[in-house]
């Protein structure tokens, strides 16, 4: 069995602040990490993913995750955010023994002026 | 363009009626998903399907129903048996429905109860 933990359902920043968002997970086997970002009223995109190799992954709009196996973790950082950033952010984790991912409950990340 | 078209964009439903989301891909992918999305709940998985005429339960799967009979054509029903239906749904895709695979996601249909 997977499943995903989202530390903080709400974190608020101010603009040009750095940001965390926290994501734990557990699983059996080895695993695959990815975070999406979800605007209002809108469908989810992928924002990046853990596949294998390097432990720091790079994705768009400045976002960059760090897989962590003796933690279990992905958190996702930027180092300093925009008003647009502000959004919905889900971690997902899927492994080669599932048919299907798990996604967390998600974390509003609300960038303030 | 290539993506994922969910319509309606809103829907109605009455006590006792059967509605049906449509989710239509031009992505050439085989695998195709429904997830509901609660306030502070996340993504729970409906039905999945990763081949044509064939289709499996997800984690909610009671009162849904689905069919797969074109690649690009993913329909959900929600039925009468949905007692709490008023969700987000959203459809998704990917290329060979892989767990390592990127999902493609449209726009979300909202459903509400009249």
């Amino acid at each position: 069995a997977q499943s995903v933990t989202q530390l903080d359902s709400q974190v608020p920043v101010f603009e040009e602040a750095p940001v965390e968002l926290r994501c734990n997970y557990s699983s059996s086997v080895s695993v695959y990490l990815f975070w999406y970002v979800q605007y209002p009223n809108q469908g989810l995109q992928l924002l990046l993913k853990y596949l294998s190799g390097s432990t720091l992954v790079k994705g768009i709009n400045g976002f960059e995750a760090e897989f962590n196996k003796s933690q279990t973790s992905f958190h996702l950082r930027k180092p300093s955010v925009h008003i647009s950033d502000t959004a919905e952010y889900f971690c997902a984790v899927g492994n080669t023994n599932a048919g299907k991912s798990t996604f967390g409950d998600g974390t509003t990340l609300t960038v303030k002026p | 363009d290539g993506g994922i078209t969910q319509s309606p964009k809103y829907l109605f439903r009455k006590e006792g009626q059967n509605v049906t989301l449509s989710c239509e891909q031009n992505l050439n992918h085989d695998a195709m998903y429904w997830y509901r999305q609660d306030p502070g709940q996340g993504l729970r998985l409906i039905y999945y399907s990763q081949i044509v005429n064939d289709f499996q339960k997800g984690d909610i799967a009671e009162g849904y129903s689905v069919s797969r009979e074109k690649k690009e054509s993913f329909p959900l029903t929600v039925t009468s048996a949905q007692k709490n239906p008023t969700a987000f749904y959203l459809c998704a895709s990917s290329r060979k429905g892989q767990t390592n695979e990127k999902l493609f996601f449209g726009s979300g249909t909202q459903l509400s109860v009249l």
